[in-house]
């Protein structure tokens, strides 16, 4: 069975500073990773993904990952955030043979001026 | 073009009441996904359907719940009667191609649903 966490529920930061936010899964097969952002009152938006190939991803508004395979980890990091950034972030997984998404518990960050 | 659009945003409905929700995939989008956030807790897989049959429903909670996807466009989730645990937000999203665990799914921005 897939399962993903995310450790830290709420992450306060001040603005223009950087931010990683956990996740971790377990998997008995291979997975593709995905990092999603909800800002207010708007659906899931995919910030990126992870397939294959580099383990260094980078998605939108200025967001990467690494993909650890041995510490079955995929952190989110922004070296520099803005107050718009201020939204809950959920990490998930999916099998190679299906479609379902597995999501972790959400992190939500709050970016302080 | 549009995205996923779901209705209504918000439903308060008392325990015993049936509720149903509507969800709009993107217009072409074969796979529609139901899935379902209780508070606090991770958001949850209910269905998948790929045009108008079911594909997986493994992550259906049980028979108070109905998804049905008529000709493959819109779908909605029935829950018939409903209990106070099913209290959460209802996300579904679509995604384009078939069959693939690497096709993104554009999701909807949830029907938050309170059982009293």
């Amino acid at each position: 069975a897939q399962s993903v966490t995310q450790l830290d529920s709420q992450v306060p930061v001040f603005e223009e500073a950087p931010v990683e936010l956990r996740c971790n899964y377990s998997s008995s097969v291979s997975v593709y990773l995905f990092w999603y952002v909800q800002y207010p009152n708007q659906g899931l938006q995919l910030l990126l993904k992870y397939l294959s190939g580099s383990t260094l991803v980078k998605g939108i508004n200025g967001f990467e990952a690494e993909f650890n395979k041995s510490q079955t980890s995929f952190h989110l990091r922004k070296p520099s955030v803005h107050i718009s950034d201020t939204a809950e972030y959920f990490c998930a997984v999916t099998k190679n043979t299906g479609n379902q998404f597995y999501f972790g518990t959400g992190t939500s960050l709050t970016v302080i001026p | 073009e549009a995205g996923v659009t779901q209705f209504p945003s918000h439903s308060v409905i008392e325990k015993g009441q049936t509720v149903t929700l509507r969800c709009d995939p993107i217009s072409g989008h074969d796979n529609l996904y139901w899935y379902r956030r209780v508070m606090g807790k991770e958001i949850k897989f209910l269905l998948h359907f790929v045009k108008e049959s079911k594909q997986d429903e493994s992550g259906m909670p049980n028979n108070r719940f109905l998804a049905e996807r008529t000709g493959g466009t819109y779908s909605t989730l029935k829950v018939q009667p409903a209990e106070l645990e099913d209290s959460g937000v209802y996300f579904c999203a679509s995604s384009l191609y078939r069959a693939s665990s690497t096709d993104t799914q554009y999701f909807g921005p949830g029907t938050r649903l309170t059982v009293l």
